[in-house]
């Protein structure tokens, strides 16, 4: 059974900072890992998708990177902003879980001015 | 529409009554998928539809929760005899096809008094 879990599960840094997000996974035979962000009390917005041929993506001040061989994806967020805060969700696909998601607990990022 | 689409957004309803949930996925995903993630909670697979194929049904709780999605398209997630523990933010995804990029809902919040 495919188990996600993300490291640390609350984060606070200051305006500015770069910072990494981690997520490892115990079963590497995924088809993709996605991350997501979730605000209070709504639905998750998509961030990046990774397929499990891919080492990284980007978007803007985001990247995530996958090792699949070693079950692990980060998600680098630069140079951050107040509006950054929000929790961070990484799922796997695939594996014996086909077609399914399995979720992380979530990271609950606070970034203060 | 541009996103997907669950209603009610909020839905408060007494113990023992039946409770109905929708879903409508964007236009020509083949893929829809519920969670729910109940207080401080990690999401938590119920069911996925993928095509004409008999869904996943192996995340539903007990049964008393069941799924339908009427031409491949709209989806309701039905719970009889609601207990308190179903309380929960209900919330549903589709993917152009398995393993794909999923978008969320902005989910269904069900309050059991």
């Amino acid at each position: 059974k495919q188990e996600v879990t993300q490291i640390p599960a609350a984060l606070s840094v200051p305006e500015g900072e770069n910072l990494v997000l981690n997520c490892s996974f115990t079963d590497s035979a995924i088809y993709n890992l996605q991350w997501f962000r979730q605000d209070p009390g709504k639905g998750l917005t998509s961030l990046l998708l990774i397929q499990s041929s891919q080492r990284e993506q980007t978007s803007g001040r985001l990247n995530a990177s996958l090792d699949k061989s070693s079950g692990r994806s980060t998600l680098y967020i630069a140079a951050s902003q107040p509006g950054d805060s929000a929790t961070y969700l990484c799922a796997v696909a695939g594996g014996t879980s086909y077609g399914k998601l399995t979720f992380g607990q979530g990271t609950i990022l606070t970034v203060h001015p | 529409g541009a996103g997907v689409s669950q209603s009610p957004s909020n839905k408060v309803t007494e113990k023992g009554k039946d409770v109905e949930l929708r879903c409508d996925p964007i236009s020509g995903h083949t893929a829809l998928y519920w969670y729910r993630q109940s207080l401080g909670q990690g999401l938590e697979f119920l069911i996925y539809f993928q095509g004409n194929s008999a869904p996943d049904k192996s995340g539903l709780p007990s049964d008393r929760f069941s799924a339908e999605r009427t031409g491949g398209s709209v989806s309701t997630l039905t719970i009889q005899r609601t207990q308190q523990e179903d309380s929960a933010v209900y919330l549903c995804a589709s993917s152009p096809g398995p393993n794909t990029e999923a978008f969320f809902g902005q989910g269904t919040r069900l309050t059991v008094v």
